[in-house]
């Protein structure tokens, strides 16, 4: 298994500009989030999924929209970037909501000018 | 306040114990979390514990828990220059479809 994979590594972006997080995961989860991580901060939630065609708000989900069409793949989107939105974005997979163990991927280091 | 605090810095030498604290406020936390993060790389979870228990060892690692004073601590035994990294705490509370709240981490140096 590959566990959570998350392209591109590393992006710079323009104010206004937008672009798409690409998360996936091969160990068959139903349960996958993304979190942005602030110097200094802790992880935030931004948006989750319990399953495919369900999402739902984290604690700072404005900026970014989410979908989840298949189990495999959960998006992030940023439709216009804005500088606040400077951070590095971690997707995570769990097997249910009633199981421990989250994976996390590697992350996306996102830099909006 | 804050949902869930850490101390920001820890700094110890090679081979003496590490003891990285927490504390969080809601007592209807499920389990509780230690995630390390080393330099840019993703979290990797190092271990948990649910609250009812008090205490959970893992080879290098003792979680000890006081529900009553909401404290949880991380001691590493025998700390190495690896283990040197941001430490999380994180709690997951009930009917949060088990959504995690982070602490804002802990940076251990480990000095040889």
């Amino acid at each position: 298994n590959a566990g959570v994979t998350q392209t591109p590594k590393f992006q710079v972006l323009k104010t206004g500009q937008s672009m798409t997080l690409q998360c996936a995961q091969d160990m068959n989860h139903e349960y996958m989030s993304w979190y942005r991580q602030d110097p200094g901060m802790g992880l935030r939630l931004i948006h989750y999924s319990v399953g495919a065609g369900i999402t739902d708000q984290g604690e700072v989900p404005n900026g970014y929209n989410v979908s989840r069409s298949t189990t495999e793949d959960f998006p992030l989107r940023l439709l216009s970037a804005a500088p606040s939105q400077t951070s590095v974005y971690f997707c995570a997979s769990r097997l249910d909501r009633g199981q421990e163990t989250q994976y996390f991927g590697p992350g996306t280091r996102l830099l909006v000018l | 306040g804050e949902d869930v605090e850490q101390s920001l810095f820890l700094s110890v030498r090679e081979g003496d114990s590490s003891v990285i604290n927490c504390t969080y406020t809601d007592s209807s936390s499920t389990y509780l979390y230690w995630y390390k993060q080393e330099p840019g790389a993703g979290l990797q979870l190092l271990t948990y514990i649910f609250s009812n228990m008090d205490m959970k060892q893992d080879q290098r690692l003792t979680v000890l828990l006081n529900k009553k004073d909401k404290h949880l601590s991380l001691r590493i035994a025998d700390t190495q220059t690896g283990d040197s990294a941001i430490y999380f705490c994180a709690e997951s509370k009930e009917g949060s479809q088990g959504n995690l709240i982070f602490g804002k981490g802990t940076k251990l140096s480990v000095k040889p």
